[in-house]
């Protein structure tokens, strides 16, 4: 199964943009690029997802670099309420159904 | 939409124990995964179900059975509780493409004395 790598933990201030990095060198062709973010004791949900073109939705955007051996989360105002897990993970091809998460990067938010 | 609802909430076994989680999505989805999370680590996949009919084993399977019981629903069972089963089990549904996002339920703690 492709692997991802991220930082175990990050930290930022309030209303500052937020990089949070993934690397994925061995993603292969048909593999889209997710990400999820768990909330202190909640399920993860669904942040944002894409293929090779950079993607941008209400909660945030995706940078994908042209390889797509890496990508880059970017949360443009952090909030407090940002303060989470955030996970990257690959689906497609042989891994589309065995899903794993890693340990992904904590986010902690300064006020 | 309920989404993903998984039963109990919370539940206490002994070891030796047995018991089922229950697991049901509302969405039609065709895929469904069972979690598991340790404090201050990531998900461990321990079954998934791509479709109705099958299942297959994840990451950590041991000392677990599941079954897809229709489209809606899948449980997992503990024949045989262990204190190494104590952890926060997530149940995931997913349509089955590539570019399909995961929706989880909000957990079950369980803890094994």
């Amino acid at each position: 199964d492709a692997k991802t790598t991220q930082p175990n933990s990050m930290e930022s201030n309030e209303e500052e943009p937020v990089h949070l990095p993934c690397n994925h060198s061995t993603i292969s062709g048909t593999d889209y690029i997710h990400w999820y973010r768990q909330l202190p004791s909640q399920g993860p949900e669904y942040v944002i997802h894409g293929l090779t073109s950079n993607v941008n939705n209400r909660m945030a955007s995706l940078a994908i670099a042209e390889d797509r051996k890496s990508s880059t989360l970017i949360l443009h105002r952090a909030t407090l309420r940002d303060a989470a897990v955030y996970y990257c993970i690959l689906r497609g091809g042989g891994s589309n159904y065995k899903l794993t998460f890693g340990k992904g990067t904590l986010l902690t938010v300064n006020p | 939409n309920a989404g993903v609802t998984q039963t109990p909430k919370f539940q206490v076994l002994k070891t030796g124990q047995s018991m089922t989680l229950q697991c049901a999505q509302d969405m039609n989805h065709n895929s469904m995964y069972w979690y598991r999370q340790d404090p201050g680590m990531g998900l461990r996949l321990i079954y998934y179900s791509a479709s109705e009919g099958t299942t297959d084993k994840g990451e950590v399977p041991n000392g677990y059975n599941v079954s897809r019981l229709n489209k809606r629903e899948f449980s997992l069972r503990l024949e045989s509780a262990a204190p190494s089963q104590t952890s926060v089990y997530f149940c995931a549904s997913s349509d089955l493409a590539a570019n399909e996002k995961l929706f989880f339920g909000s957990g079950t703690q369980l803890s094994v004395l």
